[in-house]
């Protein structure tokens, strides 16, 4: 989406590989979501700011993931020591005062 | 159980046709309800809202509400080809995470 840009488009990692994935939405956005879909079921809410504030990381799924918005603009979701089960699209999206998303182009992650 | 149900389909419908998609969801204080269309190999985009019971039209589209059934649908009149795509129903509790279902594809035969 034209509000919200990401990358790497595409992104190959070794197992147990580290990886950094950026999020950029247009300023003044306050809320930023990510999201994880796997191919062929619907966006996985993985964890949410409001500005700088992690509000909610409930979604995700084990210690080895990790979000940080730390200027309450550009976010990155971290993930260490990838396995093959994290191959998924990552959506980042922005929030509007009235509820809705509008999600980034996603960044496509495969694990070899 | 998911907490946002629907049908994975396929739902193939013919040009000019109506396409109707259902969707259920199991938490009763849910308060804001939305359709998003995603095209292969693309993200979510939002077609629709919805916040209280009833009906609410946008052009081809409208979307129907009942809290007390738990019930949510999409009726797309006049389906197109490009309407061909998958269709994700999103519920919210409050200000934070949306929870979507898997989707329902559609496809729209010329």
């Amino acid at each position: 989406g034209a509000g919200v840009s990401q990358s790497p488009r595409y992104k190959v990692a070794k197992r147990g590989q580290d990886v950094a994935l950026r999020c950029d939405p247009i300023s003044g956005h306050v809320s930023l979501f990510w999201y994880q879909q796997a191919l062929g079921q619907g966006p996985e809410f993985l964890t949410y700011f409001q500005n700088e504030a992690q509000l909610d990381k409930s979604g995700l799924p084990s210690d080895r993931f990790f979000a940080e918005r730390p200027e309450g603009s550009v976010s990155t979701l971290k993930i260490q020591r990838t396995q093959q089960e994290d191959s998924a699209v990552y959506l980042c999206a922005i929030g509007t005062t009235n509820e809705k998303l509008f999600f980034g182009s996603g960044t496509q992650l495969s694990v070899l | 159980q998911k907490e946002v149900e629907q049908n994975s389909g396929p739902l193939s419908v013919p040009e000019g046709a109506i396409a109707s998609l259902n969707c259920t969801y199991s938490d009763r204080v849910s308060q804001s309800f939305f359709w998003y269309r995603q095209y292969s190999g693309k993200s979510p985009e939002l077609i629709m809202s919805i916040y209280s019971n009833g009906d609410k039209e946008d052009g081809r589209f409208t979307a129907q509400l009942n809290k007390a059934s738990q019930y949510v649908s999409l009726l797309i009149r006049d389906s197109q080809p490009s309407d061909s795509a998958t269709y994700l129903c999103a519920v919210k509790v409050n200000a934070g995470k949306s929870t979507f279902g898997d989707g329902t594809t559609l496809t729209v035969k010329p």
